[in-house]
């Protein structure tokens, strides 16, 4: 079974610019989470999909970060402008519907803004 | 906001050792503590995980102990090895949030 497929792996940008993460998990998992992975520190959850509906976006800075998950399937998260703060990884998960603890990662984006 | 506190941040043990990492957590209406591992450079992936109406659980050479009325659970490493120096993650989670804690990096040494 294919895991959960995340590119870039690495980006660096400078602050002000904007840049876009592509996540495509694992197939038939209705769920699909983003979350950002400061260094020394645990995920923590920018935006929960079920299906193509947002169940918590309460953590998204919405001023300048974006997801969205077009027909149920892949998802993009943007961020626009990038500031020095955003450096870090981001991690895509996928889990089966009603299957939250059971949340499959994959390998991250590296970002680092300079 | 709802925490879940780990420690120690960092733990070198010998192989063959059994390294021990606790959490502790502020809620009582948690209903699943998850373990996951983390190697360097990739995503965490769930190692085990336990019910509060559970004292331990085992799965090959991890046990989990939880004690409900201290409000604390740990992970339990028998017979180390060097390839199991990654950072573990304890969590919790209710109404599908996942609390996680901040981490434990771990180093068996050979």
């Amino acid at each position: 079974e294919a895991g959960v497929a995340q590119s870039p792996r690495y980006k660096i940008i400078e602050k002000r610019q904007s840049v876009a993460f592509w996540c495509n998990p694992i197939s038939g998992h209705a769920t699909l989470y983003w979350y950002q992975q400061i260094l020394g520190q645990g995920p923590k959850l920018l935006i929960q999909f079920q299906n193509n509906g947002v169940v918590d976006d309460s953590q998204l800075p919405k001023d300048r970060f974006s997801a969205e998950r077009l027909k149920g399937v892949d998802s993009t998260l943007k961020i626009q402008p990038a500031k020095l703060e955003d450096s870090a990884v981001y991690l895509c998960a996928s889990s089966l519907e009603g299957g939250r603890y059971e949340q499959y990662f994959g390998p991250g984006t590296r970002l680092t803004v300079t | 906001q709802q925490q879940v506190k780990q420690s120690p941040q960092s733990l070198i043990v010998q192989k063959g050792g059994i390294p021990i990492i606790n959490c502790a957590y502020e809620n009582t209406a948690f209903d699943y503590f998850p373990w996951y591992q983390q190697f360097p450079g990739k995503g965490p992936a769930l190692l085990i995980a336990i019910r509060p109406d559970v004292s331990e659980k085992k799965e090959g050479r991890f046990t989990i102990s939880f004690n409900k009325s201290a409000k604390q659970f740990s992970l339990h490493i028998m017979d180390s090895q060097p390839g199991d120096s990654a950072t573990y993650f304890c969590a919790a989670i209710k109404n599908y949030q996942l609390i996680w804690g901040a981490g434990t990096k771990l180093i068996i040494k050979p």
